[in-house]
């Protein structure tokens, strides 16, 4: 079966600029996440979604950062504006629920200059 | 924050039995033991997950301690491309709290070698 799928698979933007991320999960699944992994660390959820509803984004810098989850399928994720501490991997994950394990997408590497 | 503690890297010869250690003192009883890696560029990729019992499948097995407070995944025969980050995580695996979300600590960086 297709795996989860992003996109651009690189992205370098300068600071105050925004920029947009786009996942298409496994079909089926219903939950979806985005994760964000700065380097040398481990993945932070960002936020979860169940269908196209939000489950937990507490972690999510709502004040720049925005996503959507239109027809609980395709999700895409917003920043703007862009700071320099936001340049990191950005993965988007799927699962059947929100029990089962995830699977992950290759990632979104954003650089801010 | 991460509920779990792992070396922050191993080394392992090539052919030879992969032994990954991870300490969970705080887990509570409804809290699974999950292990992912993430290979260089890759997104995490999920390999083995349990709850008392031990487990074994294609890819590895893990050993869970019989007071639940540590675990070891263990890879049978490392090869070169078992060279990843291991990250091991608790946490609650039930249908109705979607909530529980994965928390990534630091992880294994396991080095395999010729």
């Amino acid at each position: 079966e297709a795996g989860v799928a992003q996109s651009p698979r690189y992205k370098i933007i300068e600071k105050r600029q925004s920029v947009a991320f786009w996942c298409n999960p496994i079909s089926g699944h219903a939950t979806l996440y985005w994760y964000q992994q700065i380097l040398g660390q481990g993945p932070k959820l960002l936020i979860q979604f169940q269908n196209n509803g939000v489950v937990d984004d507490s972690q999510l810098p709502k004040d720049r950062f925005s996503a959507e989850r239109l027809k609980g399928v395709d999700s895409t994720l917003k920043i703007q504006p862009a700071k320099l501490e936001d340049s990191a991997v950005y993965l988007c994950a799927s699962s059947w629920d929100g029990s089962y394990e995830q699977y992950f997408g290759p990632g979104t590497r954003l650089t801010v200059t | 924050d991460a509920k779990t503690t792992q070396p922050p890297s191993m080394d392992c010869a090539e052919g030879r039995a992969a032994n990954l250690p991870c300490n969970h003192s705080t887990i509570s009883g409804n809290e699974y033991v999950y292990w992912y890696r993430q290979i260089h560029s890759q997104g995490p990729q999920y390999i083995i997950h349990g709850l008392k019992n031990n487990e074994t499948n294609e890819m590895a097995s893990l050993i869970i301690t019989e007071d639940r407070k540590s675990s070891t995944l263990i890879l049978p025969h490392a090869t070169l491309r078992d060279t990843a980050v291991y990250y091991c995580i608790v946490r609650v695996a039930t249908r109705v709290e979607y909530g529980n979300k994965l928390v990534f600590g630091a992880g294994t960086i396991l080095r395999v070698k010729s």
